[in-house]
C-alpha cells in the first residue's frame, strides 16, 4: 500500500524566506515522489520528481525535495519565498509497479510581502 | 505537442440531470485518470483506465458514476442523476507507460461541474 501525508495544510512564509514543504510518504516498494503546484483555478504542474536517481531533485522555479529513506520524507523546499509562488502544493508517491498516483491533501502556501 | 485537454471546463447541471466531462489524453498517452477535487480537499483518486480497459476504479462511488476510455476518441466520466454533493472539480491525467514503471502525470486544466 502506498500513502503520503502532507504535514501543515496551511503555510505563511514571508517573502525572501525559506519555503519549507512537509510530506512522508508510506510505500512497500520503492517509490517514485513527486511535488505538483496547482495555482488558482489551474490543474496541476510538475515541480519535481523522484525515480530512484539522486536522492537530491532539483525542479523548476528554483524549488528542490531531498528523498530521505530513514526518514520515509519527501519535503520540498525554496531558500527564498516568492509572491509567485502562492499555491497549492501536493506531495505524490507511486511506484514502477503502481496503477495510482496517491496524493497528500495538500498545503496552502501563502507568501507575505 | 498539446497537453492535456478537458471539456468543458465549467459544467452547470440541474439536480437529476447528467454530466459528462471529457478528456483528451496527451499524444502518445495510453493511461488515464480520473480525480475529484473538493473545496478545501486534496485530490481523491477515482479510476484509472487504459484505451478499452478499467484498471482500477476503487475509488468511483457505487452508483450513478462511471467511467470509459474507448479505443477512438476521449475519455468519458459520466455522473447520471446528478446532486448537490457532485459539485467538485474534476481532473484528468495522462501518462506514458514505458514498460519499466509510470513517469509523471500530466494534468489537464480541469472541469468545475456545479450543481444547482
Amino acid at each position: 500500500a502506498q500513502s503520503v501525508t502532507q504535514l501543515g495544510s496551511h503555510v505563511s512564509v514571508s517573502e525572501g524566506a525559506l519555503v519549507l514543504l512537509r510530506c512522508n510518504y508510506s510505500s512497500s516498494v520503492p517509490p517514485y515522489l513527486f511535488w505538483y503546484v496547482q495555482y488558482p483555478n489551474q490543474g496541476l504542474q510538475l515541480l519535481l520528481k523522484y525515480t530512484s536517481a539522486a536522492t537530491l531533485v532539483k525542479g523548476i522555479n528554483g524549488f528542490e525535495a531531498e528523498f530521505k529513506k530513514s526518514e520515509t520524507s519527501f519535503h520540498l523546499t525554496k531558500p527564498s519565498a516568492h509572491m509567485s509562488d502562492a499555491a497549492e502544493y501536493f506531495c505524490a508517491v507511486s511506484s514502477n509497479t503502481g496503477n495510482q498516483f496517491y496524493f497528500g491533501t495538500g498545503t496552502s502556501l501563502t507568501v507575505i510581502p | 505537442n498539446a497537453g492535456v485537454m478537458q471539456n468543458p471546463r465549467h459544467l452547470v447541471r440541474r439536480r437529476g440531470q447528467e454530466a459528462r466531462l471529457r478528456c483528451s489524453p496527451m499524444k502518445g498517452h495510453s493511461h488515464v485518470y480520473w480525480y475529484r477535487q473538493l473545496p478545501e480537499e486534496g485530490l481523491k483518486f477515482m479510476v484509472y483506465l487504459q484505451k478499452e480497459n478499467i484498471i482500477d476504479e476503487s475509488g468511483m462511488p457505487k452508483e450513478r458514476f462511471s467511467a470509459e476510455f474507448p479505443k477512438e476518441g476521449p475519455s468519458i466520466l459520466r455522473i447520471q442523476q446528478v446532486v448537490r454533493g457532485d459539485s467538485a472539480a474534476y481532473f484528468c491525467a495522462s501518462s506514458p507507460y514505458s514498460g519499466s514503471g509510470h513517469t509523471e502525470a500530466f494534468f489537464g486544466q480541469g472541469t468545475r461541474l456545479t450543481v444547482v
